[in-house]
């Protein structure tokens, strides 16, 4: 079977940091992605590892360890309007394969 | 910055009822997805769709439901026969080649 654990919610500050956990546990792994929903709306593409470490793109970052099937998306500066859903999905092959996703992260950020 | 575009953005339908959502990806995409996401739960696969076949499908599709890409430009997905717990919000995806899938805007589909 195909499985992808995240906390269910997380809460912070305005201009604090937080960190959004994935363990994932599939029949194949390319690469892990991380989108964002707010409200049910489209799922929006923030970033996406194939190799071990750290991708830095703005205030996200989002690090990959292959070897722990484990990742996390960093949030730095949060701001009001980051409150929304965080969703990993591991990409299961190369080609158009599809995207297995995790149940989702509610961050509420408050003032 | 290009669009996946999804019509209607709202569908109510009678249970047993056909339904047809319709899709237009970004143009030069290659692979063709549709996903639904039932309200509060994890976006779930339902189909692929590459060189105008299906390329994998989950054990969600199943006969009631099909896709067809009728010319160059829409990619459609249609559920037969619908149940009730066929309610959920339905996303179409694209992508050329790489990471980032984009994703339309969804139907929200109510069967009652």
């Amino acid at each position: 079977g195909q499985s992808l654990e995240q906390p269910s919610e997380v809460t912070a500050v305005e201009g604090a940091i937080v960190q959004i956990n994935c363990t994932y546990q599939t029949s194949g792994f390319y690469g892990l992605s991380w989108y964002q929903q707010h409200d049910g709306g489209a799922p929006t593409f923030l970033s996406y590892n194939a190799l071990d470490g750290l991708e830095e793109t703005g205030r996200f970052s989002s690090f990959l360890s292959r070897s722990d099937s484990y990742g996390y998306l960093l949030l730095q500066e949060l701001q009001m309007k980051d409150s929304a859903s965080y969703f990993c999905a591991v990409k299961l092959d190369n080609q158009g394969g599809k995207l297995i996703f995790g149940q989702g992260t509610e961050l509420s950020v408050k003032p | 910055e290009p669009e996946v575009t999804q019509t209607p953005s709202h569908q109510v339908t009678q249970m047993g009822q056909e339904v047809i959502l319709r899709c237009v990806p970004i143009s030069n995409h290659l692979y063709f997805y549709w996903y639904r996401q039932i309200l509060g739960q994890k976006v779930e696969f339902l189909v692929s769709f590459y060189n105008n076949e299906i390329s994998e499908k989950s054990e969600i599709f199943d006969d009631q439901f099909s896709v067809e890409r009728p010319d160059g430009s829409n990619f459609t997905l249609k559920i037969r026969s619908t149940k009730l717990e066929d309610s959920a919000m339905y996303f179409c995806a694209s992508i050329r080649t790489g990471t980032g899938y984009t994703f339309g805007s969804g139907t929200r589909l109510t069967v009652v």
